[in-house]
């Protein structure tokens, strides 16, 4: 079993629609958990973080955790083309002092 | 202008060869990795290092090495020890607590 493990994918949502994106970890020492925005060809980048268990919102991203269950999601609302990319979720134990990823999920938002 | 800079942007090496990948940051940042990306797959930790003059393996460190002699600078070493060494590499920093990783662009290796 991975360490972390995303819904496989690829998704594709229609343009407008919410997309959902969930990843589970095995770790239950880790601490911090992120999403990752990572276009074809190019560097992720950190589009949201969560410490504490319930959601976090920002702009159309709500990010939720469950540490009970050891589950992060990613909730992306009013869907648009420019959302298309894959999304890569990381668990941080920070006594280990290094995160682990998951192989990400491939958002496709049609037009 | 602050951030993580990565050269070459693209890199072919002959097999047998060792390669090294630079990477420096100017973000006042304690922590460094190296990550390998292949097609379709997540980020695989090769090395880490939370300061100056230490660091640690990560989940595929074999065949690879690195230093950390200055706080900007976190060279990676693709030795001919690594058996499938072509890949998109990525290097990160973070400060101490880690709460987010800022990457720089990668450099895509290729090697025949």
């Amino acid at each position: 079993q991975k360490e972390v493990e995303q819904n496989s994918g690829p998704l594709s949502v229609p343009e407008g629609a919410i997309a959902s994106l969930n990843c589970t970890y095995s770790d239950r020492g880790s601490q911090s958990f992120f999403w990752y925005r990572q276009y074809s060809g190019k560097s992720p980048e950190l589009i949201m973080f969560i410490y504490s268990n319930g959601d976090k919102e920002d702009g159309r991203f709500t990010a939720q955790l469950n540490k009970a269950s050891q589950y992060v999601s990613l909730l992306i609302r009013d869907s648009q083309p420019s959302d298309s990319a894959t999304y890569l979720c990381a668990v941080r134990n920070t006594n280990a002092g290094k995160s682990t990823f998951g192989d990400g999920t491939t958002l496709t938002v049609k037009p | 202008d602050g951030g993580i800079t990565q050269s070459p942007k693209y890199l072919f090496r002959k097999e047998g060869q060792n390669v090294t990948l630079s990477c420096e940051q100017n973000l006042n940042h304690d922590a460094m990795y190296w990550y390998r990306q292949d097609p379709g797959q997540g980020l695989r930790l090769i090395y880490y290092s939370q300061i100056v003059n230490d660091f640690q393996k990560g989940d595929i460190a074999e065949g690879y090495s690195v230093s950390r002699e200055k706080k900007e600078s976190f060279p990676l070493t693709v030795t001919s020890a690594q058996k499938n060494p072509t890949a998109f590499y990525l290097c990160a920093s973070s400060d101490r607590g880690g709460h987010e990783q800022y990457f720089g662009p990668g450099t895509r290796l290729t090697v025949t």
